[in-house]
């Protein structure tokens, strides 16, 4: 089965700061690999889909990158409306399956 | 514009089933796959099924295989999930989503269902 950790689980930043959330994979295989964001009581919205492409209405300021088993999302200017829980989520092909990160929290400083 | 709109909150007690209906539009809903993911307090959310709404195909996570069941009703375009033999740790909240168009990532959602499962 896929294993996807997140790190870190809690990250503290102030407004303006660059912030990078690494997602790591058990398995090597594609990119079909995706980010979203979740504030509490809602659902999670994506944020970064295939690794590195931006979803549509999502600020430019969140990127994605990697390949392989190591993926990162970065947030280059942090805003006060990007204080929230980040998942990774990956699909393997073998096994047709969906897994979800651990989540990390990103919380005011 | 796409809209997933599920059903109500539920209580249910231990053993019994639970099910959750996902109303879909402002889209082609024979055309998409609609997935449900569901996510205990404090929890990382958690697949658990999908259905291919073209032509009714269902795969389920092994962890779920033998309680829950996926199915649709092309005609008033909703998904249904049906969760059985309920347990405290299936206390969670429910969401349906709609996969992208065969790139394996969720790109609209429906506001969550909570169930709880309490004696």
């Amino acid at each position: 089965d896929i294993q996807m950790t997140q790190s870190p689980s809690t990250l503290s930043a102030s407004v303006g700061d660059r912030v990078t959330i690494t997602c790591r994979a058990s398995l090597t295989f594609s990119t079909w690999l995706a980010w979203y964001q979740q504030k509490p009581g809602k659902a999670p919205r994506l944020l970064i889909y295939k690794a590195s492409s931006l979803a549509s209405g999502v600020p430019s300021r969140f990127s994605g990158s990697g390949s392989g088993t190591e993926f990162t999302l970065t947030i280059s200017s942090l805003q006060p409306d990007d204080f929230a829980t980040y998942y990774c989520q990956q699909y393997h092909p073998y096994f047709r399956t969906w897994a979800f990160g651990q989540g990390t929290k990103v919380e005011i400083k | 514009q796409v809209q997933l709109v599920q059903s109500g909150a539920e209580v249910k007690k231990p053993g019994a089933s639970v099910n959750v209906s996902c109303k879909a539009s402002g889209y082609t809903f024979t055309s998409y796959a609609i997935h449900w993911v569901r996510q205990a307090p404090g929890q990382r959310p958690e697949w658990m099924g999908w259905i291919n709404a073209g032509n009714g195909n269902t795969k389920y996570s092994q962890k779920f295989q033998g309680r829950v069941t996926i199915t649709r009703d092309t005609s008033a375009t909703i998904v249904y999930m049906e969760l059985s033999s309920l347990r405290s740790e299936d206390t969670a909240v429910y969401y349906c989503a709609r996969e992208s168009g065969g790139d394996y990532y969720f790109d609209h959602w429906g506001q969550g269902t909570l169930a709880t499962v309490s004696s």
